[in-house]
């Protein structure tokens, strides 16, 4: 099993640019979620989804936007890049919602906005 | 509020010497609370969780409810140990999102 996978690795955009970060998950877990880590900021909470069809907001999710169209997939939007963006973004999933089983985090997208 | 509290932004000790790590948490509920660490360009694993009461790579965490804390101890800390790490809270209800604190980075010296 792959676990959970996370395209691109890395990327650099230009200030009102939208793009795509996708996330799939080979474990038929329930729940999916993007975090953005940040230096001395810790991980917040963008969007989240407890199911295929349901999706919610997190901490912040100002500027991003999300689909679950299937289980596996949870791809996170930027509509309009902004510097404020930059950060380093990470997707998880874990069996179902209020699962004390551990989340497995992708291994990240680095993103840049210029 | 639900919180989690890392107060260290860095803990630097050397090899051998032990380590304690501390996380205090705000959580009206039963908390469950979890241990994440990052190595240098990883991913994010989990180390432990409360709810397991397990030792995992030598480091522990006892939840302290009376101080609402879960602070994360290793007798002799080793160069591997070197890692960012996050203490995290699960939100209960339908939402099942992890509240993560700011996290700690450990640097072991030789």
């Amino acid at each position: 099993n792959a676990g959970v996978t996370q395209t691109p690795k890395f990327q650099v955009l230009k200030t009102g640019q939208s793009m795509t970060l996708q996330c799939a998950q080979d474990m038929n877990h329930e729940y999916m979620s993007w975090y953005r880590q940040d230096p001395g900021m810790g991980l917040r909470l963008i969007h989240y989804s407890v199911g295929a069809g349901i999706t919610d907001q997190g901490e912040v999710p100002n500027g991003y936007n999300v689909s679950r169209s299937t289980t596996e997939d949870f791809p996170l939007r930027l509509l309009s890049a902004a510097p404020s963006q930059t950060s380093v973004y990470f997707c998880a999933s874990s069996p179902r919602a209020s699962s004390n089983q551990p989340q497995h985090f992708g291994d990240g997208t680095r993103l840049s906005i210029l | 509020a639900q919180r989690v509290t890392q107060p260290e932004k860095l803990l630097s000790v050397f090899k051998g010497a032990p380590v304690e790590l501390k996380c205090n948490y705000s959580y009206s509920g039963s908390p469950e609370l979890f241990w994440y660490v990052q190595y240098s360009r990883q991913r994010l694993q989990l180390l432990l969780r409360h709810i397991s009461r397990e030792s995992i790579k030598g480091f522990t965490a006892d939840l302290n409810k009376g101080e609402t804390s879960f602070h994360l101890k290793k007798p002799f800390a080793q160069e591997e140990d070197s890692a960012m790490y996050y203490c995290a809270l699960l939100n209960g209800g339908s939402q099942g999102n992890l509240i993560f604190g700011k996290g700690t980075k450990l640097s072991v010296k030789p």
